[in-house]
């Protein structure tokens, strides 16, 4: 079965310093999403690519976030400097159709 | 805009009996919506959806849910529970302009031996 690949599973960063997250969808999969999930709460939209190109990232925080989707098809989330709130699960998801969503299993950041 | 409500925090159940989590759902038009379970650092797995056709939708994993349009509510059922289907559940609802996905809060259930 065909799986979105994510990457690292586990990232511990300090405070002020730079991390990054990837995210390689399911082949042919135009869509893909970065969620983000706090503890004890439901995955939040970050980012929506279509192709290359973003549709929706009305929920990113644009002065430390960036995300890039450069030929279409892997994705890197960019955060810089981390804060202590940016501790989180950061899900990326893929869709070809718009009525299956295919999730991969998270990169669990913890900032320090 | 499209969301869903998760009225319950937890659930718990013991194991062999029936189980339902329940959500309800606010949208425009005809809705798409979704289970996910959550395992502890893992992510979300799909269970089970609905987008059109009969109200009865089953999952995986024994899992079904019940689309009903005049209670706007989809809750998840299971007719007999077992220990390991202790997680977080999440449902969801597409929303009509680019297609994302919105969550609600999540429903810990437990099944207690």
């Amino acid at each position: 079965e065909a799986e979105v690949a994510q990457s690292p599973r586990y990232k511990i960063t300090e405070k002020s310093q730079a991390v990054a997250f990837w995210c390689d969808p399911i082949s042919g999969h135009a869509t893909l999403y970065w969620y983000r999930q706090i503890l004890g709460q439901g995955p939040e939209l970050l980012v929506q690519f279509q192709d290359e190109s973003v549709v929706d990232d009305s929920q990113l925080p644009k002065d430390r976030f960036s995300a890039e989707r450069l030929k279409g098809v892997d994705s890197t989330l960019k955060i810089q400097p981390a804060e202590l709130g940016d501790s989180a699960m950061y899900l990326c998801a893929s869709s070809f159709s718009g009525a299956d969503y295919t999730f991969g299993s998270g990169t669990r950041l913890t900032v320090v | 805009a499209q969301s869903v409500a998760q009225p319950e925090d937890q659930v718990n159940v013991a194991e062999g009996n029936p189980l339902t989590v329940k959500c309800t759902y606010s949208v425009s038009g005809n809705p798409y919506l979704f289970w996910y379970v959550q395992y502890p650092n893992r992510g979300l797995q799909f269970l089970l959806k609905y987008i059109t056709g009969d109200n009865l939708v089953k999952g995986s994993y024994g899992f079904e849910a019940e689309f009903n349009k005049s209670q706007t509510s989809f809750h998840l059922k299971k007719p007999s529970a077992l220990v390991s289907d202790s997680a977080l559940y999440f449902c969801a609802v597409r929303d009509t302009g680019f297609q994302k996905l919105v969550f609600g809060t999540g429903t810990r259930l437990l099944v207690s031996p």
